[in-house]
């Protein structure tokens, strides 16, 4: 059981737009920033979002971060087949039984 | 360009050992923090410790304390996972990646990530 809560899975089609949620607590999401991080199949984990909504270089405009209280979003529109992947919302926690880094669970994104 | 590679991994019984290796280049690796971060077939992601750039501060997960020792090297640009007394459980891909720290916000994220080795635990 992951710290953090994403859904499982989400799908749309290509060029349509798509929401993955990370829920968490006041212990990591509510009092500390959130990266997400991209998992193509086979492929090691890829940083596309820091600091909550901050895109390291070369990451395209489609992709973009928010947060509000205890929970965070990833928001990608323009929806291309080569973004069929895994999703994972990563933050701090400063709870003992936890910490320091927490993850979510994963939500896999199919482009219909 | 910044790189990690991870090597080690293999397959042990219950009980056994294993050190894993980390090799960084493209960066002053004495300059950050490093973690090693584990994936079970089929599941998420989980950290399972870090190391502070001099090697005086070390934290680990719940789930390894007293079996895992992580070390490094700056010497020779490389991070360690000592595994012991191992597990079923502990079957998974381990990947080493990088810890940015973000001065805007004072956060850390993590900016790189090795290719992983996969360790089996197995009889």
């Amino acid at each position: 059981q992951s710290v953090l809560t994403q859904p499982p899975s989400v799908s749309a089609a290509p060029g349509q737009k798509v929401t993955i949620s990370c829920s968490g607590s006041s212990s990591n999401i509510g009092n500390n920033y959130v990266s997400w991080y991209q998992q193509l199949p086979g492929t090691a984990p890829k940083l596309l979002i820091y600091d909550n909504n901050k895109r390291p270089s070369g990451i395209p405009d489609r992709f973009s971060g928010s947060k509000s209280g205890t929970s965070a979003t990833l928001g990608i529109t323009g929806l291309q087949t080569g973004d069929e992947a895994d999703y994972y919302c990563g933050t701090w926690d400063s709870s003992l039984s936890a910490g320091p880094w927490v993850f979510g669970g994963g939500t896999k994104l199919t482009v219909l | 360009e910044v790189q990690l590679v991870e090597s080690g991994g293999g397959l042990v019984q219950p009980g056994g050992s294993l050190r894993l290796s980390c090799a960084a280049s493209g960066f002053t690796f004495s300059s950050y923090w490093m973690s090693w971060v584990r994936q079970a077939p089929g599941k998420g992601l989980e950290w399972v410790a870090n190391i502070k750039q001099d090697g005086s501060e070390k934290y680990y997960v719940d789930s390894v304390k007293g079996r895992f020792t992580i070390s490094r090297d700056n010497a020779k640009n490389s991070l360690y996972l000592q595994m012991n007394s191992l597990r079923a459980e502990d079957t998974a891909v381990y990947y080493c990646a990088r810890e940015h720290y973000s001065r805007s916000s004072g956060s850390y994220t993590f900016d790189y990530w090795g290719q992983g080795t996969l360790v089996t635990v197995s009889s």
